[in-house]
Formats: structure tokens, sequence, C-alpha cells
């Protein structure tokens, strides 16, 4: 049963520090997303990569956050400094597709992010 | 900007009734429409999805219909159970516009009461 997994699936961290999350796409799929999900903003683009280029991170703050994939097993989410803004559902997801679009798209369990 | 915006935030139906979750949009360029299913602690499941090319579709008991005209389209549930109970999301993409992000509605609450 192919699936998208995410480590850490919890993470509690104070102000300042560095947060990485980690992403495993589903083999064969060719284009990897983050989402973020709050409350109060619903779920949101943060970055996306196909075939390990990244093609758009305008929803990212760039200040702060980064996002690679050194691999193509591999997506990382990472937060440095970190905020109580920050605070958050962190969402993986995966899909295969060409430039048209990968557009069934599988999310994985999440990481809950908490700062603190 | 709010390109997808969903109605209602809650909604609480009876067993076997049928809930009706509603979406519409704003950018006419989009063409590929995604509902996701989603349980508390678990990620958005792609439930079903449909093109403005056709008005209807149908998987199972869960049903879109489409009306490009009014760029709306809305989610039905047929012979609602309790185990539907969760949160529901619309969503929308430009599948030739380059950019192959979902832009979601804010969710629908949804419980089905025994």
């Amino acid at each position: 049963d192919a699936r998208v997994t995410q480590t850490p699936r919890h993470k509690v961290t104070e102000m300042g520090q560095e947060v990485t999350m980690r992403c495993q796409p589903i083999l064969g799929h060719n284009t990897v997303f983050w989402y973020r999900q709050t409350m109060m903003q619903g779920l949101e683009l943060l970055a996306y990569f196909r075939n390990r280029a990244p093609l758009d991170d305008s929803g990212m703050p760039k200040d702060r956050f980064s996002a690679e994939m050194p691999d193509a097993t591999l997506a990382t989410l990472k937060i440095q400094p970190s905020e109580p803004r920050d605070s958050a559902v962190y969402f993986c997801a995966s899909g295969s597709g060409t430039s048209g679009g990968a557009h069934e798209q599988y999310f994985g369990p999440g990481t809950r992010l908490t700062v603190t | 900007q709010q390109q997808v915006k969903q109605s209602p935030q809650s909604l609480i139906v009876q067993k076997g009734g049928i809930p009706i979750i509603n979406c519409a949009y704003e950018n006419t360029a989009f063409d590929y429409f995604p509902w996701y299913q989603q349980f508390p602690g678990k990620g958005p499941a792609l439930l079903i999805a449909i093109r403005p090319d056709v008005s209807e579709k149908k998987e199972g008991r869960f049903t879109i219909s489409f009306n490009k005209s009014a760029k709306q389209f809305s989610l039905h549930i047929m012979d609602s159970q309790p185990g539907d109970s969760a949160t529901y999301f619309c969503a929308a993409i430009n599948s030739g516009g380059g950019a192959d992000g979902l832009t979601f509605g804010k969710g629908t609450h949804l419980i089905i009461q025994p």
C-alpha cells in the first residue's frame, strides 16, 4: 500500500530553534508539495518540486523557511528560526504528472508543529 | 483573496440524510475540481474529482454536481453514515497554468448523527 510518509509526526520546540520536517513521497511520483494547515487560514500551499527541481515557493516566508529535495525519496522543510506563529500542521503531498499538472495529490499524515 | 469559497462551515445531518456542501470559484482558468476528506489527525484524502466538461460525477455514495456558468460545484453524500463524519475540502487547480498547487476551500466540518 503506497503512501506518503512524514517524520516527525509531532514536534514541540522553543521559539528560535531550528525545525526540520521530512517527507518520503510515493515511489515513482515526480511532484512533491508542502502545505500548511491552520484553523485560521486552512490549507495553504507553501512550495512544490517537480523532478526534484523547485518550481514555486511563493507561499513560503523565505527569510526563515527553506525547502529542498536532496534525492527522489526525500523532501525536507526547514524553519530557522522558528516562531510561535509557525505552529500548524505541515503536510507533504505527492503526485505524478507532466507539466500539465499533478492533479491527483496524495497527502501524508502531517507533522504537527508547536512552537512555544 | 479567497479564490474558492466553501459553505457551510459546519453541518449536522441525521443518518441516511443527504448532506450538501457547496463551493464557488472565481478563477475561470480552473479546470480540475477535487474533493478531499479529512479525519482528525490524518492527512486529506482524495475522495472524488470532476472536470468542467461534465455536469455530474458519481462514485459510490458521493456525487459532484458542477455548474460551469455559475462557477459553482457541490458535493452530495447519499445515505450518509456516521463514518462519513469528517472535514471536507473542495479544491481547484488550473492544470494548464504551470502552477500545480491546489487552491483549497476553508473546509466543512460534517457530523452525521446516528
